[in-house]
């Protein structure tokens, strides 16, 4: 089974305090992507990284930065933590789409989520 | 821009009923993606689809590519099925990695 952590379930820290969320995943995936997720706005992209040392902005980047030194690992950075970041922060998982061929699943797993408190 | 739709947002229904939650998307697709979150946040993939219909257990889900519209059903359903619903495109235009997310739809099944 496909399996992808995250450092924290909860999270409270301070206004201007630099934040890291790290995300691993097991399965040798080539896409990791990071989401916040937010009532009545749904799931909104944050980053999405193809590759170790890529990344791509996703709707939604400012105030935020990520880091993928290692093909597993995923991290997003809080340079300075606002009260607007206040939300639940999801990573997933997948395969590059289409390497398996037409009947590949190529599904996003995703982390148990990290519900990040900014005081 | 591409906006996927779905409805309705709040569902409630006793145990047994057949569910029904739509989903409509604006641009061609690749893919179309049923996931499901229980509370504490954890997301699971329970269908992709491109075309015509699949079905696991009593959960079926269908995609009507031309008029850009999927459906989730949930036949005899359960207080255990009570969770948040999202449907997901994965659009052609975009490139073929990202996905697009509803808002999700809020099922409880009273017992």
């Amino acid at each position: 089974d496909v399996k992808v952590t995250q450092s924290s379930r909860y999270l409270v820290k301070r206004t201007g305090e630099k934040v890291f969320l790290e995300c691993v995943q097991d399965m040798d995936h080539e896409n990791m992507f990071w989401y916040r997720q937010d009532p009545g706005l749904g799931l909104r992209l944050i980053y999405f990284s193809y590759d170790v040392k890529m990344k791509e902005k996703g709707d939604i980047p400012e105030g935020y930065s990520v880091s993928r030194e290692k093909k597993e690992r995923f991290s997003l950075i809080l340079e300075s933590a606002s009260t607007s970041q206040t939300s639940m922060y999801l990573c997933a998982s997948s395969f590059i789409s289409g390497k398996w061929g037409q009947g590949a699943r190529n599904e996003q797993f995703f982390g148990p989520g990290t519900r990040l408190t900014v005081l | 821009k591409n906006e996927v739709e779905q409805s309705p947002q709040n569902l409630t229904a006793q145990e047994g009923e057949f569910i029904t939650i739509n989903c409509s998307y604006s641009v061609g697709i690749s893919a179309l993606h049923w996931l499901q979150q229980h509370p504490g946040g954890g997301i699971v993939s329970l269908f992709m689809l491109s075309s015509g219909k699949k079905k696991h257990g009593r959960l079926i889900a269908t995609i009507n590519i031309q008029e850009k519209h999927s459906s989730l059903h949930i036949t005899a359903s359960h207080p255990r099925d009570s969770a948040v619903y999202i449907c997901a495109s994965r659009p052609i235009i975009q490139g073929a990695q990202k996905l697009v997310f509803g808002q999700g739809t809020r099922l409880t099944i009273n017992p």
